[in-house]
């Protein structure tokens, strides 16, 4: 009964590759959002979705495509993975934008 | 764009009271949040205050906003071992479609 699931838990891989992380919702929330902390803890959103349809971009390099192929998944793949791409990535829904959100429990990229 | 700060640190004793403090610029915004984060898990939205209230208070955590000073604190009464975590604020935009998050404040409870 997993709110909000989040697929591997870890992946480490080489520079160059191209992967995909999972995510998918039980709640019924209409607004799914990609997180990335790095190694500082420090948190910043990376893209926001409503109702599949993409609401926030921040910033973030072309290489990364999130893709929402209904309501309850937003998958998010990375092309060309650099080092720098190391981090924790964290899934997360809400009812509306930016309200209360619920997180995923994270996947810890590891680009060697 | 919203800029929140929070102090990097925080070391307590079992039993006493906790206080978090978080920054922040925009003074637009509606709703603020504080989650917490254990090793290696997600975040935990712990609760939420509405930029119309003072104060919240919800068992041992109580919230206090000062808007005038931008300034939102976390104070977790009677401590315990298991409040040790990374505590993170959240302030959502005016448009209410974003949050931006502190650095987070990590709490360590000594027995």
């Amino acid at each position: 009964d997993t709110a909000v699931s989040q697929t591997p838990k870890y992946l480490v891989t080489q520079m160059g590759n191209d992967k995909s992380i999972k995510c998918e919702q039980n709640l019924g929330h209409d607004t799914m959002y990609w997180y990335k902390q790095d190694s500082k803890k420090f948190l910043k959103i990376m893209f926001s979705y409503n109702n599949k349809e993409l609401i926030i971009n921040e910033t973030v390099p072309n290489r990364f495509s999130p893709k929402s192929p209904d309501k309850a998944h937003l998958n998010l793949h990375i092309n060309s993975l650099e080092l720098g791409d190391s981090a924790v990535y964290f899934c997360a829904s809400s009812t509306g934008q930016g309200r209360e959100q619920y997180f995923g429990p994270g996947t810890r990229l590891t680009v060697t | 764009g919203e800029d929140v700060e929070q102090s990097l640190f925080l070391s307590v004793r079992e039993g006493d009271s906790s206080v978090i403090n978080c920054t922040y610029t925009d003074s637009s915004s509606t709703y603020l949040y504080w989650y917490k984060q254990e090793p290696g898990a997600g975040l935990q939205l712990l609760t939420y205050i509405f930029s119309n209230m003072d104060m919240k208070q919800d068992q041992r955590l109580t919230v206090l906003l000062n808007k005038k000073d931008k300034h939102l604190s976390l104070r977790i009464a009677d401590t315990q071992t298991g409040d040790s975590a990374i505590y993170f604020c959240a302030v959502e935009n005016n448009a209410g479609n974003m949050l931006t998050f502190g650095g987070g404040t990590r709490l360590m409870v000594k027995p």
